[in-house]
């Protein structure tokens, strides 16, 4: 069964308006949290690293005052995209760890859909 | 340079026939995992297998397998007795070093249709 929970799952708002996304690890705690951002047909880009308790980091280009982070429990990670415009229109989707085994993949939410008209 | 290569935009396979996914990467680190995940039209990113740097023996789960060749740094995967379920997006992703909070590196992606 899924690990992850991610809400919502889509998303249509006027231009301006900003957008939380939640991402929930189900039954374990995560202090490490991922978030990425895929356009239609290309590969998936991180944006982020969420942690638990401390700042968000952010990968280079990433506007951290445009995307913002929130790890405020061990089970619960946000991105709010602040006065979002058209051009912030993608997939977003999170990921989190189950343990701190090697072999340990990153556990993927369903994603959100975003659109900004 | 890329850290993940996935040199195949698009592959067709016929049911029941296997399939093999091409990766390569580039790292300088003597530790690191190596991962495939399947994300299907709806979006959601589904983890297939996993080969870390030190495993000795290639990763299987069930109809996949993942054929490591550390020296040409390949991680291909092989997807046997193809389902028209198979049908998807396929990204190779690396993970540099020993801490599993450490973020992935994806690949491109190869388009995978399953035909009748």
């Amino acid at each position: 069964g899924a690990v992850v929970s991610q809400h919502p799952s889509w998303v249509i708002c006027k231009s301006g308006t900003s957008v939380k996304i939640e991402c929930r690890s189900l039954d374990f705690q995560a202090t490490t949290m991922f978030w990425y951002r895929q356009f239609p047909k290309q590969s998936l880009m991180l944006m982020a690293t969420s942690n638990e308790g401390s700042k968000a980091t952010y990968e280079q280009g990433v506007e951290k005052d445009k995307f913002l982070i929130n790890h405020a429990s061990l089970t619960l990670s946000t991105l709010t995209v602040t006065s979002a415009h058209p051009e912030d229109s993608s997939f977003y989707i999170c990921s989190a760890i189950l343990g701190a085994w090697s072999n340990q993949p990153q556990h993927f939410g369903d994603g959100t859909r975003l659109s900004i008209l | 340079a890329q850290k993940i290569t996935q040199t195949q935009p698009g592959m067709f396979v016929q049911e029941k026939e296997a399939v093999t996914l091409d990766c390569t990467y580039d790292t300088s680190d003597q530790s690191y995992g190596l991962f495939w995940y399947k994300q299907p039209s709806s979006g959601e990113m589904i983890f297939l297998i996993y080969q870390g740097s030190y495993d000795e023996q290639n990763a299987t789960e069930g109809r996949y397998s993942l054929n490591f060749q550390k020296a040409r740094k390949s991680a291909n995967l092989v997807i046997s007795a193809s389902q028209l379920g198979d049908s998807a997006m396929y990204f190779c992703a690396m993970r540099e070093g020993r801490d599993t909070a450490s973020k992935l590196t994806f690949g491109t992606g190869t388009r995978l249709q399953v035909t009748l």
